[in-house]
C-alpha cells in the first residue's frame, strides 16, 4: 500500500511569503502528525492531529505557523511571513490509532528554503 | 518535560563487528521508547520499539534493543553490522502516563560501518 507522501518535495520562497505544505497519510490512520527538522537535529514536534482536531499544538514555534485536517485525512501546514530561520525539512508522519505506543510512519518530507 | 541523549555524534564499526547505538531518556512517568533509521534522501524508517513487558526487544534488519529502567537506556545493537546499516540513528521517547502524543528525538547518531 502506499506510504505517506508529501508535496512539494521541495520549495524555495521569498522571505515574507506564505507557504502550503501538504501531506497525504496512510489510508486509515486517525493520527497524523507534523515535525521540523534542521541541519544536524532530530525532528521536532510541531502539532499532532486526532482525526480533524488539532489535539496538541504545543510545537508550533509561533502564530505564523498554522495546521489543518479538514476532513481527517490530508493535513495542510501553513506558514505565513516566511522568515529565513523557517527554513528546514518539513516532515509528517501517520499512526494507525492514537495509542501512546503505536509507531508512526513517515513522508519523504518537504525542504523548506526561505531566501 | 521528557527527553533524549544520544552521547555520540557517530559511531565507527567494521563490517561483521557488532554495533552498539547509545541512548538515554528521561520522562516524568513510564517510558515508550523507539528507534528510527535515516537514509540518505529518505524518509524516517520504524525499527523497533519497546512499550511494557520484556526487556530486550528484536526489530528489523536483525536489531535488537534493551531497555534498562534503572539506567534510563535504550541502546541499540546489532550483533554483526553491514555496510548497508550505515545511516543516521534516532531514538525516542513518549510518556506513556502523561496522556500526551507528542514524540521527543534525539539529534540522531550517524553510524559508519566500514568496509
Amino acid at each position: 500500500g502506499a506510504g505517506v507522501s508529501q508535496t512539494p518535495s521541495n520549495k524555495v520562497t521569498e522571505k515574507g511569503k506564505y507557504v502550503e505544505l501538504r501531506c497525504d497519510p496512510i489510508s486509515g490512520h486517525t493520527a497524523l502528525y507534523w515535525y521540523r527538522q534542521s541541519l544536524g537535529q532530530g525532528p521536532e514536534f510541531l502539532i499532532y492531529f486526532q482525526g480533524t482536531g488539532a489535539a496538541d499544538d504545543s510545537g508550533l514555534p509561533n502564530d505564523r505557523f498554522f495546521a489543518v485536517r479538514p476532513e481527517g485525512s490530508v493535513s495542510t501546514l501553513k506558514i505565513q511571513r516566511t522568515e529565513r530561520g523557517d527554513s528546514a525539512v518539513y516532515l509528517c508522519a501517520s499512526s494507525i490509532l492514537a495509542g501512546l505506543g503505536n509507531e508512526q510512519f513517515f513522508g519523504p518530507g518537504t525542504r523548506l528554503t526561505v531566501l | 518535560a521528557q527527553s533524549v541523549a544520544q552521547p555520540e555524534d557517530q559511531v565507527n564499526v567494521a563490517e561483521g563487528n557488532p554495533l552498539t547505538v547509545k541512548c538515554t531518556y528521561s520522562v516524568s512517568g513510564n517510558p515508550y521508547l523507539f528507534w528510527y533509521v535515516q537514509y540518505p534522501n529518505r524518509g524516517l524508517q520504524f525499527l523497533l520499539k519497546y512499550i511494557t513487558g520484556d526487556n530486550l526487544v528484536k526489530g528489523s534488519y536483525g536489531f535488537e534493543a534493551e531497555f534498562n529502567k534503572s539506567q534510563t537506556s535504550f541502546h541499540l545493537k546489532k550483533p554483526s553490522a553491514l555496510v548497508s546499516d550505515s545511516a543516521l540513528y534516532f531514538c525516542a521517547v513518549r510518556d506513556r502516563d502523561g496522556g500526551y502524543q507528542k514524540v521527543t528525538f534525539g539529534i540522531g547518531t550517524k553510524l559508519q560501518v566500514i568496509p
